[in-house]
Parts: structure tokens; C-alpha cells; sequence
């Protein structure tokens, strides 16, 4: 069974704050991601990690900002929220493998920016 | 540029009231189709990996599939349990390691 946790799972504040979101997984998985899903729409990578001290942007353009100094945990942090950044953010992990689409993912953090 | 279309949008069946949902895409070298569901406020859960045309795999009353074009998700006798948003998504044999790309996901809704 997986184990990544999230927190907030929800989280409502007002613009110009910045936020964290945590994550943490007990598998020992080095591969660890960030997407952002909107209602409706596609999963989007917006960060991803191949290990400690490895971040690199993915495909949508996100103005957070992620650390990965232990394996098992992958913050991700906005300086300064607008409500543009207002959607779910999931985090996934997975194995060193060289197919990596069986991802386990967290329940989400669900942000709203007023 | 690899796409992902899902059909239909929503579905809803009867208990018992077997269908499938549709998975078409687009892709420069096929390395892997992948079929998750979500439920409401929650992360996907990995279901199944499909390498390569011709390929099935099951789970319960799950049955996916594959084409050089699309996969298929049979659902056979499904129950109330079953209703989930259900993804699909494909990874391309030309991209990095990390990079899938997926479709918005297929609503299914079954009514006791």
C-alpha cells in the first residue's frame, strides 16, 4: 500500500501570502513529481525530483518552487499566492525504473487564493 | 506533440449494466498506457500498465486493452463502488523518464 502524505489537504488564504505544501512518502522512493489538475482537466507535471539535491521544471509553467534535501520529502512553496494559483496540487512518487508511469499519489492539497 | 482523448466525458450506468470507456492517443513510440482512477478529492490509484498492442490486462471487474490507437477499460457487471473518475495516460518512447501525458478522465457513475 502507498504512503505519501499531504498536507494542508485544504487551504483557503488571501493573496500576496506564501504557502507551503508539504510532502512526504515512506517507500524510499527516489522519482517524486508535482502535478496541478484543475475540475476537469488533465493532470499537468509541474515540478519533478530523481533524488535529493534534483529538481527540474516539467511541462506547465508554475511560479512555485520546490526542494528535495531528503528522499522522502518534496515541499513545494509559493512567495507570494495570486488567485491564478487557485487548484488542486497532487504529489506522486515512484521507483527507479525505467518506466516510470505507475506513480502513488498523495490525496492532494487543495489551495484556494481569494 | 503526444495527445490523450478520453470518450466519453460522463457515463452513467445500471448496477450490472456492463460498457467500456475509451482511451484514443496520439504518441511517437509508445512505451507504456496507463489507466488510473480518482475519486472525489483524492489522489489517482494506479490500476494497470499496458506495454504493447494486443496486450490485456485485469483487475475484478476491470479489463483493459490495447490498439496501435486506443485502449478500452471494459467494465463487466459493474457496482456502485465502481463510480470513479477514470484516467488514462501514455508515455512516450522518445520523452525523459518522467514525462506522461493525460487524457481529462471519463466520470462514471453507477446507480444501484
Amino acid at each position: 500500500e502507498a504512503d505519501i502524505y499531504q498536507t494542508p489537504r485544504y487551504l483557503v488564504i488571501g493573496t500576496g501570502k506564501k504557502i507551503t505544501l508539504e510532502c512526504s512518502q515512506t517507500m524510499g522512493h527516489d522519482k517524486m513529481y508535482w502535478y496541478q489538475q484543475d475540475p476537469g482537466m488533465e493532470l499537468h507535471l509541474i515540478h519533478y525530483s530523481y533524488g535529493v539535491n534534483s529538481t527540474e521544471k516539467g511541462d506547465l509553467s508554475s511560479e512555485s518552487t520546490v526542494s528535495r534535501i531528503r528522499t522522502e520529502h518534496f515541499p513545494l512553496t509559493l512567495e507570494s499566492a495570486r488567485p491564478s494559483h487557485t487548484s488542486q496540487y497532487l504529489c506522486a512518487s515512484s521507483e527507479w525504473t525505467g518506466l516510470t508511469g505507475e506513480l502513488f499519489f498523495g490525496e492532494g492539497s487543495r489551495l484556494t487564493v481569494l | 506533440e503526444d495527445q490523450v482523448t478520453q470518450s466519453p466525458e460522463a457515463l452513467r450506468l445500471q448496477e450490472g449494466e456492463s460498457s467500456s470507456l475509451n482511451c484514443s492517443y496520439t504518441v511517437s513510440g509508445l512505451r507504456g498506457l496507463f489507466w488510473y482512477r480518482q475519486d472525489p478529492g483524492k489522489g489517482p490509484e494506479f490500476l494497470f500498465t499496458l506495454y504493447s498492442a494486443g496486450e490485456e490486462k485485469e483487475k475484478e471487474r476491470l479489463k483493459a486493452t490495447l490498439t496501435k490507437k486506443e485502449s478500452f477499460l471494459h467494465i463487466t457487471a459493474p457496482k456502485p463502488e465502481d463510480s470513479a473518475t477514470y484516467l488514462c495516460a501514455v508515455q512516450a518512447g522518445r520523452s525523459s523518464n518522467y514525462k506522461l501525458t493525460f487524457g481529462k478522465g471519463t466520470l462514471l457513475t453507477v446507480n444501484p
